[in-house]
Order: C-alpha cells, then structure tokens, then sequence
C-alpha cells in the first residue's frame, strides 16, 4: 500500500505557459499532501504543504500567485506552474501522508519540468 | 532554522562490507526519523522509520537513533552494488499552526564496488 503517482512524468514547456502537475494517492486516502522541488545534485527543497478542502501553507521564499496549489479531494493535488520561466525548471516531486501515520511521507514518481 | 546535516560523500565500500551512514539533527523536540533511499533521476523511497532510541532492524538494514546525542544511523549490511544510490536522513519537526514537515539532509551518495 501507499502507491503515490504523479502525471505527466515529464513535460517540455514554452516560456510564458501554465503547466499543471497532478498528484494522487492510489490506495489511501492523503490528508496531507507535500510540493518539492529538487535541482541536480541537492536535496529536496519543500515548496508548500496542503490539506484537503484548504488553502496551502507555502514555505518562505515560494511564490504562492505563482505555484498554484489545489487540494480538492483526499486523494489529489494538483500543482500548477504559471507563466513558467527557464529557471523554473526542476525536478517536482510531490508526496502524501495518510492520518494513522501521518509523520510518514510517501513520494512519487516526480515530474520533470523543461521550461524553453 | 532547523537543521539536518550528513556527510556527502561519497562513500565508497566494497560489495558484501557495511556501509554506516550517518546524519544530526538540530531540534531536540523531534520525535520521527526517517531514511530514504534515491538513484539517480528517481524520487525517494522510504527505507526505514525510526522513532525509538536504540536499534530498529529491517532485512539488511539497521537504523540506530539516539536521541540524547541527537543522532540518526544507517547500517547496511552485504552491501550490493544495487544499493549505490543517495542516502537521504530525514527529520519531522512540528511548526506551531503548521504542523509536521520533514526537514531533509543533504543526503550521501554512497558507491558500492563489485
């Protein structure tokens, strides 16, 4: 148990256009769900925490207007790049939590983004 | 600012040694550990959780955390080349209002040699 999946698995943009990301917990219901992004070489970095049915807490320095996060249901979150830029690009993993072992995080696939 | 440090690397071992892997953590008030395992282009894998001072075993992996010394441990027993990857220590801390995040290390990349 515990499958976390991601789509698309890599995407190639042009400057100025909104990519979306999707999250979903396949087998259990997240209460909790995680946006990283990782550059080459160095560790993950946490964008924003989000719980079902409310607005994400970002971290200091994360853009908020410009990483849309959406946490409709118990088992998807969707991150969405807008008006995306080169340095925008990055490795975006996403990860979710369940309530019965909620400190536990399990990732997924992540989301290779190539903005041009 | 809390803090997850670990070594690097990279460490290098012979196939069938023990790789130790090790990471320190900055808030005392900590109370779940966790391990996970990255190749290279992959996300991360949860290896192993620990919550508990002392040992925790799982196959061949051992997991110490002493919490007094504010210590975290991976031990990998018969390393196999397969286990060549980035070894990433991981840290819950509770933000007031915010909840639990893991605050994660830099990782070690560890290489194990045929």
């Amino acid at each position: 148990g515990a499958v976390v999946s991601q789509h698309p698995s890599r995407v190639i943009c042009k400057s100025g256009t909104s990519v979306k990301i999707e999250c979903r917990s396949l087998d259990f219901q997240a209460t909790t769900m995680f946006w990283y992004r990782q550059f080459p070489k160095k560790s993950l970095m946490l964008m924003a925490t989000s719980n079902e049915g409310s607005k994400a807490t970002y971290e200091q320095g994360v853009e908020k207007d410009k990483f849309l996060i959406n946490h409709a249901s118990l088992t998807l979150s969707t991150l969405t790049v807008t008006s995306a830029h080169p340095e925008d690009s990055s490795f975006y993993i996403c990860s979710a939590s369940r309530l019965a072992t909620q400190e536990t995080q399990y990732f997924g696939p992540g989301t290779r983004l190539l903005v041009l | 600012q809390k803090e997850v440090e670990q070594n690097s690397g990279p460490l290098s071992v012979p196939e069938g040694a023990i790789a130790s892997l090790n990471c320190t953590y900055s808030d005392r008030g900590s109370q779940s550990f966790f391990w996970y395992r990255q190749y290279s282009g992959k996300s991360p894998e949860l290896i192993m959780s620990i919550y508990s001072n002392g040992d925790k075993e799982d196959g061949r992996f051992t997991a110490q955390l002493n919490k007094a010394s504010q210590y975290v441990s991976l031990l990998i027993r018969d390393s196999q080349p397969s286990d060549s990857a980035t070894y990433l220590c991981a840290v819950n801390v509770m933000i007031y209002n915010q909840g639990g995040k893991l605050i994660f290390g830099q990782g070690t990349e560890l290489s194990v040699k045929p």
